[in-house]
């Protein structure tokens, strides 16, 4: 059956940009996560959605990131007014539900902002 | 921020060799689980250890889980060179949700 995917694979974009990054969740997931990953580093919390409101979004590092789940499947990750520092792989992944287990993540979509 | 740290942060053990990874969080939980990433790929989770769990197995996987000392421990047997990748855990920080957080990671590199 099919993974997360997310779209696109890579990305690059210049400083001040705005971003989208897509993920499309496991059929009947009602649980998706949203990680970002440096180099070197463990993927760190950014948001979670519960159907389609956003349960948890304490790990989002300020006002330019946002993202939304509409329908309660697809997910995008917006990105404002890119900075250098927010180069990094980000990582979607669903689950079940949203209690205790399993996250299925997809292959992530890697942002370079020159 | 990360929740936990993996010690340690790279290892390199030859084929059929037994590699041990531990892991330290912070705050109390529900469950750890154990994550593993190839270069440039996605996470795949391997196994989940709930909070009155002191071991778990799974095919060549062993992960121990002291709560009172807040460490875990993931030992591979008989490693082979497709078992070269990293290695998280990740805790849901005792909110009993499933949104984790990680460690930092060890880099394991199985040498044929």
């Amino acid at each position: 059956g099919a993974g997360v995917s997310q779209t696109p694979s890579n990305k690059v974009t210049e400083k001040g940009k705005y971003v989208e990054l897509r993920c499309d969740p496991i059929s009947g997931h009602t649980a998706l996560y949203w990680y970002r990953q440096s180099l070197g580093q463990g993927p760190e919390f950014l948001i979670y959605f519960q159907g389609t409101g956003a349960a948890d979004d304490s790990g989002l590092p300020n006002d330019r990131f946002f993202a939304v789940r509409p329908e309660g499947s697809v997910s995008t990750l917006k990105i404002q007014r890119t900075e250098r520092g927010d180069s990094a792989v980000y990582l979607c992944a669903s689950s079940l539900t949203q209690v205790s287990g399993e996250l299925f993540f997809g292959e992530g979509s890697r942002l370079t902002v020159l | 921020s990360q929740q936990g740290e993996e010690d340690p942060q790279a290892l390199s053990i030859q084929e059929g060799e037994n590699a041990t990874m531990n892991c330290s969080y912070k705050t109390s939980i529900n469950n750890l689980q154990w994550y593993r990433q190839n270069s440039g790929r996605g996470l795949v989770h391997l196994i989940l250890i709930r909070s009155n769990e002191r071991e778990k197995h799974s095919g060549r996987l062993r992960v121990t889980l002291d709560t009172s000392k807040k460490s875990s421990s993931l030992l591979i047997t008989a490693s082979r060179a497709a078992d070269t990748a990293s290695y998280f855990c990740a805790t849901d920080a005792g909110t009993g949700a499933n949104n984790l957080f990680f460690g930092t990671g060890t880099r394991l590199t199985v040498i044929p």
